[in-house]
């Protein structure tokens, strides 16, 4: 079972760029059979798949946030990223990575809550 | 992409079984055999209970079970206890090669 964990900062200004990072550990990032997932949970609202990664660099995102976000890998470190740029309250969630092997999201960080405010 | 559409709520008693739908269309759950299902207790990740539409984890309930039917996917929970009092949402593949997930359904033991 592999541990992951978020870190990055808690609060965002509007119209910045929002950064988190995924530590994990357990198990290495450059496994193929895994792909490495960020979800996100406005408060009070339902998930929402954001994109992910394989340890190729090959990246997936959501359509609706396709324009704004980038995921990124660093395999030496174990570590996974990301950015959401030009942020408004609307991006104000609880911001989950995971692991999947392929359509199974087995291993979720315990969330961390970015709110967008000024 | 379109959120995949569950119903806001479903509740029993203990003991009995109650299913909860999962509606999507002919490009991710009627098209593809990657459906998911999650349970999330309040303040807490989500936790896979279901993969690959009928597929149950190690140390999942045997009481849960999940099928599919064309575009709709099914989660069953069967003596029903208080433990799966939670939100339980779905998730499909789309032919974009991405996921969605399902609206989110709040399952109450009465």
């Amino acid at each position: 079972q592999l541990q992951l964990q978020e870190s990055g900062p808690g609060l965002v200004k509007p119209s910045e760029t929002l950064s988190l990072t995924c530590t994990v550990s357990g198990g290495s990032i450059s496994y193929s059979s895994y792909f490495w997932d960020w979800t996100r949970q406005p408060p009070g609202k339902g998930l929402e798949w954001i994109g992910s990664i394989y340890y190729s660099g090959r990246t997936y995102y959501s359509p609706s946030l396709k324009s704004r976000v980038t995921i990124s890998i660093d395999t030496s470190k174990n570590q996974f990223s990301l950015k959401v740029n030009s942020v408004t309250a609307a991006d104000t969630a609880v911001y989950y990575c995971a692991s999947r092997i392929v359509g199974a999201t087995t291993d979720w960080g315990q969330g961390t809550l970015v709110t967008v405010s000024s | 992409q379109s959120a995949l559409t569950q119903p806001a709520s479903v509740s029993g008693s203990p003991g009995q079984s109650i299913t909860i739908s999962c509606t999507g269309t002919s490009s991710d759950v009627g098209g593809y055999n990657y459906v998911s299902w999650y349970q999330q207790h309040p303040g807490k990740a989500p936790k896979l209970m279901i993969y690959d539409v009928g597929n149950r984890p190690s140390g999942v309930s045997y009481r849960f079970s999940g099928s599919k039917s064309g575009n709709t996917a099914s989660l069953t929970i069967s003596g029903l206890q208080a433990e799966d009092e939670a939100e339980y949402y779905c998730r499909s593949y789309t032919s974009a090669d991405t996921y969605v997930f399902g609206t989110g359904t709040k399952v109450t033991v009465l």
